[in-house]
């Protein structure tokens, strides 16, 4: 069974907010919540990742909710460069590879 | 600045040949992985090592064999490359001090057809 569930595809308008959801009704206690974005057919790039509470950095925002089913990732002023996949996988802090699954991920387009 | 590199970036092979794709990283992170990726399959993962001498099976292990003699690379070797391997492979590492995010680090990818 999958870990997590993304949509397969979401627009957003250039320079608006693209909240992208990610459904972890599974998680366990000591799992974190992780986002990676992939552009075009680069590897894999790091975004953010938490536990329970909201973490931003200077890529995005995190808002986990409190039972920690479910998040969402916030680009705050999406631009025609945040266009990829976005995957989001939990996995514990330290590592069980079995849950280093990345899933089929949300194809963000940034429209002008 | 530290890095990870993948060679080659492009294979063409045939059937039945041997093929090794080369990951090297200069972080001197402990942990590395392969991954495949494929049209409607996203990201998964072949073998793995948390260091020198140790290797692991992931989900699609089938057919590919990793060895790991040093820190710095882990070549990902195809005995008999078969049309099905056909696919973009990523090399990936981490560190695994618990100062660290994480986050693991992606090389460029590998594009490999098999005919």
């Amino acid at each position: 069974d999958a870990k997590t569930t993304q949509p397969p595809s979401m627009d957003c308008a250039e320079g608006r907010a693209a909240n992208l959801p990610c459904n972890h009704s599974t998680i366990s206690g000591n799992e974190y919540v992780y986002w990676y974005r992939q552009i075009h057919s680069q590897g894999p790039q790091y975004i953010i990742h938490g536990l329970k509470n909201n973490e931003t950095n200077e890529m995005a925002s995190l808002i986990i909710t409190e039972d920690r089913k479910s998040s969402t990732l916030i680009l705050p002023h999406a631009t025609l460069r945040d266009t990829a996949v976005y995957y989001c996988i939990v996995r514990p802090r330290s590592y069980n590879t079995d849950k280093l699954i990345f899933g089929t991920g949300t194809r963000l387009q940034v429209f002008p | 600045d530290a890095e990870i590199t993948q060679s080659p970036r492009h294979k063409i092979t045939e059937t039945g040949r041997q093929v090794t794709l080369a990951c090297h990283q200069t972080w001197n992170h402990n942990n590395m992985f392969w991954y495949r990726q494929d049209l409607g399959h996203g990201l998964r993962l072949i073998h793995y090592s948390y260091g020198v001498q140790d290797t692991n099976k992931g989900e699609v292990s089938d057919g590919y064999s990793v060895s790991r003699s040093n820190t710095e690379d882990l070549p990902l070797t195809l005995e008999s490359a078969a049309s099905s391997q056909t696919s973009v492979y990523f090399c990936a590492s981490s560190s695994e001090l618990a100062s660290n995010t994480g986050e693991l680090f992606f090389g460029e990818g590998s594009r490999l057809t098999v005919l």
